[in-house]
Order: C-alpha cells, then sequence, then structure tokens
C-alpha cells in the first residue's frame, strides 16, 4: 500500500535555509507534490516534480527526489516568517485522481 | 486563475439539520474533489468526480452525499451528521488530463461544527 511520511517539525531562524524530508513507499508514483498550509487556510500548491527528474527549483524553493530510496525533500532557501505554515508532500498514483498524503511538518520560522 | 471558490466559510450545525456546502471552479477543470481534514492531519479523500460522474467514492457514510450538477460546480449535502464529523471540508479541481500531471488545486475549505 501506499505510506508517505514526513517529520512533524522544523525550527529554523529567520534567513537560513529549511529542508523539509518526506519519504513515500509506492515506486509507481507519477508525480510528487509539496503544498503549503497556514492556519484555517486551505492548500496551496507549492511546487511539484515528476518522477523521472531528481531536482526543480523555482525560485526560493528546491525539490530533490531520490528515486531509488523513494525520498523527497523541499528546502527552502532564505526562509520568511511568512513560510511559517504546515508542509504535506504528496504522491499521485500511477492510475491518478489520487493523492496520498504525508502528515505534515509543521515549520517554525524565528526572527 | 486558478481558484477554487467553496461557500460558506464556516457553518455550524445541529445533528438533525440538513445543510449543503458548495464548491465553484471556473478553470474548465473536470475532476473536482471533496477531503475531510481534521485537526493536526492530512487532509482524507471522500470523493472524485470526473467528467460529473461519480468515480471514487472513498467508503463515506451515506450522510455524506455529494452532488456535481455542472462540471464547475460540486456540492456536498449534509444530513444527519455527527459532532465527530466536525472538521475543515476542502475541495479540490484538477484538469483530469489522462496521462500526465493531473495537479489538484484547493478552495479555501468550510470550517464545520456539529454540535
Amino acid at each position: 500500500g501506499e505510506d508517505v511520511e514526513q517529520s512533524l517539525f522544523l525550527s529554523v531562524r529567520e534567513g537560513d535555509s529549511s529542508v523539509i524530508n518526506c519519504t513515500y513507499t509506492d515506486s509507481s508514483s507519477t508525480y510528487l507534490y509539496w503544498y503549503k498550509q497556514e492556519p484555517g487556510a486551505g492548500l496551496q500548491l507549492l511546487t511539484y516534480i515528476f518522477s523521472n527528474m531528481d531536482m526543480k527549483q523555482d525560485q526560493r524553493l528546491t525539490v530533490l527526489l531520490n528515486k531509488k530510496d523513494k525520498h523527497l525533500s523541499l528546502r527552502i532557501a532564505d526562509t520568511q516568517t511568512g513560510d511559517s505554515a504546515i508542509y504535506f508532500c504528496a504522491e499521485e498514483s500511477a492510475a491518478g485522481n489520487k493523492l496520498t498524503f504525508g502528515g505534515g511538518t509543521r515549520v517554525l520560522v524565528k526572527p | 486563475d486558478t481558484e477554487v471558490t467553496q461557500t460558506p466559510k464556516h457553518l455550524v450545525m445541529g445533528m438533525t439539520n440538513k445543510k449543503s456546502l458548495k464548491c465553484e471552479q471556473h478553470m474548465g477543470h473536470r475532476a473536482m474533489y471533496w477531503y475531510k481534514q481534521k485537526a493536526k492531519k492530512p487532509p482524507e479523500l471522500m470523493f472524485v468526480y470526473s467528467y460529473e460522474k461519480l468515480s471514487i467514492n472513498e467508503s463515506v457514510p451515506s450522510r455524506f452525499s455529494p452532488e456535481c450538477p455542472n462540471s464547475s460546480l460540486l456540492n456536498l449535502h449534509l444530513h444527519a451528521l455527527q459532532p465527530e464529523d466536525s472538521a475543515l471540508y476542502l475541495c479540490a479541481s484538477s484538469q483530469e488530463t489522462g496521462g500526465s500531471t493531473d495537479t489538484q488545486y484547493f478552495g479555501p475549505g468550510t470550517r464545520l461544527t456539529v454540535l
């Protein structure tokens, strides 16, 4: 079955880089996603990566994918207080239409 | 424009009430989703509509009844809910490309409290 795991909490100082890690089990995953959720809000799509890529950069965000180890990470450069939120990784099944979410990582940015 | 709208933002209802949650998108997406999210948990998929037909029902109790009147609208009808149904209900939509990524875009959610 599918299982996606993330660490629960990350604390980082403003201006430093944050790295959020995620592991998944479904080797047939086609796309992997990162979503951000601020308190009381919906999920905001941050970025995604196709499973045959190993890196994707989008402004302050860098996604690294190690398909052999089924490990995904999101690096946020120059972390700002507005980056404080819960970050969910998710894998899309090969059949499409279904996302399996990790438990979410709460990121706290300290000034 | 990647906006999915949901109404109402907040809803308080009794266990004998009937209410509906509404979701709308104008991105031309052909797949729409309902998720339930409890506090400090990830979203859990409830229903998927593809081309206005129900394609996935994740064994959701019948007190939740989805409806897709057209390709832009998705409703969730609620009846005889229990206090444990209190949660954030999220709607999402995607293009339904049937081959490449089917990125889901989420609405802001409806915060439901069942008394």
